[in-house]
């Protein structure tokens, strides 16, 4: 069964960084592209980025581009996401997904920019 | 603004079959497979429909998907109380190298 386990949120002033980490199981990692999609309150789903499943591919909406940074360690069956200079309109639940289509997701990390 | 364009709402009766519609351009439907997802209240969103039409395992047959041109639809027959959720469809974007989604469609079961 596969598994995806978000961890890291919380709450962060304006300007701050937070790391996301999403544990995988169920499945062989390094075999998929893994995604983070995002839910601000009470709005739809954004995409926010995807890295291949070697880890030398990655892609980034423009709303996070040059701030946020998508990684994975295959070897623990982790993938992260490093978030940084981290803005008000960055609020919202994260999901890990696994695959460019985020086949399975988990179950959320909410994180909170304020002051 | 979505670059992916859904009705914000959607409603049947149970038993009625619903069309969700998603219009977009050449550069990501019409390039490349949609997939729809569905969030009921709380829970993180589920795969519904992936590369247009094909559903994963455990989706039951009464949701189907379909493609024409830069459009999409999702379309649920036999509509059960339990459907009533939100939706969404997405694409990759060639020109903006990404993932795109919809606004979503909320979908009530009267």
């Amino acid at each position: 069964e596969v598994q995806l386990l978000e961890s890291g949120g919380g709450l962060v002033q304006p300007g701050g960084s937070l790391r996301l980490s999403c544990a995988a199981s169920g499945f062989t990692f390094s075999s998929y592209a893994m995604s983070w999609a995002r839910q601000a309150p009470g709005k739809g789903l954004e995409w926010v980025s995807t890295i291949g499943g070697s880890g030398d591919t990655t892609y980034y909406a423009d709303s996070v581009k040059g701030r946020f940074t998508i990684s994975r360690d295959n070897a623990k069956h982790t993938l992260y996401l490093q978030m940084n200079n981290l803005r008000a309109e960055d609020t919202a639940v994260y999901y890990c997904g696994k695959g460019l289509e985020l086949l399975h997701w988990g179950q959320g990390t909410l994180v909170a920019v304020s002051s | 603004q979505s670059v992916l364009t859904q009705p914000p709402s959607a409603s049947g009766t149970p038993g009625q079959r619903v069309t969700i519609s998603c219009s977009g351009s050449r550069s990501n439907i019409g390039s490349n497979g949609v997939n729809w997802y569905q969030q009921l209240p709380g829970p993180a969103p589920k795969l519904l429909i992936y590369g247009d039409n094909k559903r994963p395992s455990g989706v039951p047959d009464r949701f189907s998907g379909s493609k024409s041109g830069t459009s999409a639809s999702l379309a649920i027959s036999g509509l059960q109380s339990e459907d009533e959720a939100d939706y969404y469809c997405a694409a990759w974007d060639d020109s903006l190298n990404g993932q795109v989604f919809g606004g979503g469609t909320k979908l009530t079961v009267l």
